[in-house]
């Protein structure tokens, strides 16, 4: 059974924090790593598909690192604003279909 | 604009009354699939299609069909509902299986009494 595990569960954090999760998977057999961003009432949407070790992707304040030597990957976000607050899941990406973490819970306080 | 279907977003139903969850995609991926979503767990595959015609078992099948007749389609059908399939109900879709982005659909809740 792969495992992909997510870290932490939940995140509670100030307006203008920055802040970061992880995301660990079986470092054998990678294929691929997604991040999606999941607002509560909404679909998930993704965010980065990594591939390739040492990776790393930024879209605004957000951005995704990758190490499949050791099987993790980083999320950070700088300067955390109240619309960052949503679940975060990765998924690992297999030929097959996509495994996902049980996803850390952001809330962002103003 | 790109998106991806579902329907019905919220569904009671009784147990043992045959329902069936719409999905469709305008963007011409060959790759679909259902997943459902419960408290604790991360997204589970039900089913999943890598093009038409073509369909096999994810991680949780037991109690689920599912049919693609044409690419841009892929119902999920319970034929006879249980308490136990109340969950929150995914579709997507991706323009290859691993490694390109997955687009959902709205998601189904569903509540099976």
């Amino acid at each position: 059974i792969l495992n992909v595990e997510q870290s932490p569960q939940s995140l509670h954090v100030q307006e203008g924090d920055s802040t970061n999760f992880t995301c660990s998977f079986p470092s054998s057999n990678f294929y691929a790593l997604h991040w999606y961003r999941w607002e509560t009432a909404k679909s998930p949407e993704a965010l980065f598909v990594m591939t390739l070790n040492g990776d790393e992707k930024k879209k605004g304040r957000i951005s995704a690192t990758l190490n499949t030597k050791e099987g993790y990957s980083y999320l950070y976000i700088k300067g955390s604003q109240p619309e960052d607050s949503a679940t975060y899941l990765c998924a690992f990406g297999r030929t097959d279909k996509l495994i996902f973490g049980t996803g850390t819970r952001l809330q962002v306080f103003p | 604009e790109a998106q991806v279907t579902q329907n019905p977003r919220y569904l009671i139903t009784v147990t043992g009354k045959k329902l069936t969850v719409t999905c469709s995609q305008n963007m011409n991926h060959e790759y679909m699939s259902w997943y459902r979503q419960d408290p604790g767990l991360g997204l589970r595959q039900i089913y999943y299609s890598m093009n038409v015609e073509v369909t096999d078992k994810g991680d949780v099948p037991e109690g689920y069909k599912v049919s693609r007749k044409e690419k841009r389609n892929f119902p999920l059908i319970l034929e006879s509902p249980s308490p136990n399939q109340t969950s929150l109900y995914f579709c997507a879709s991706s323009f290859q299986r691993g490694n390109t982005e997955a687009f959902f659909g709205q998601g189904t809740r569903l509540t099976v009494v």
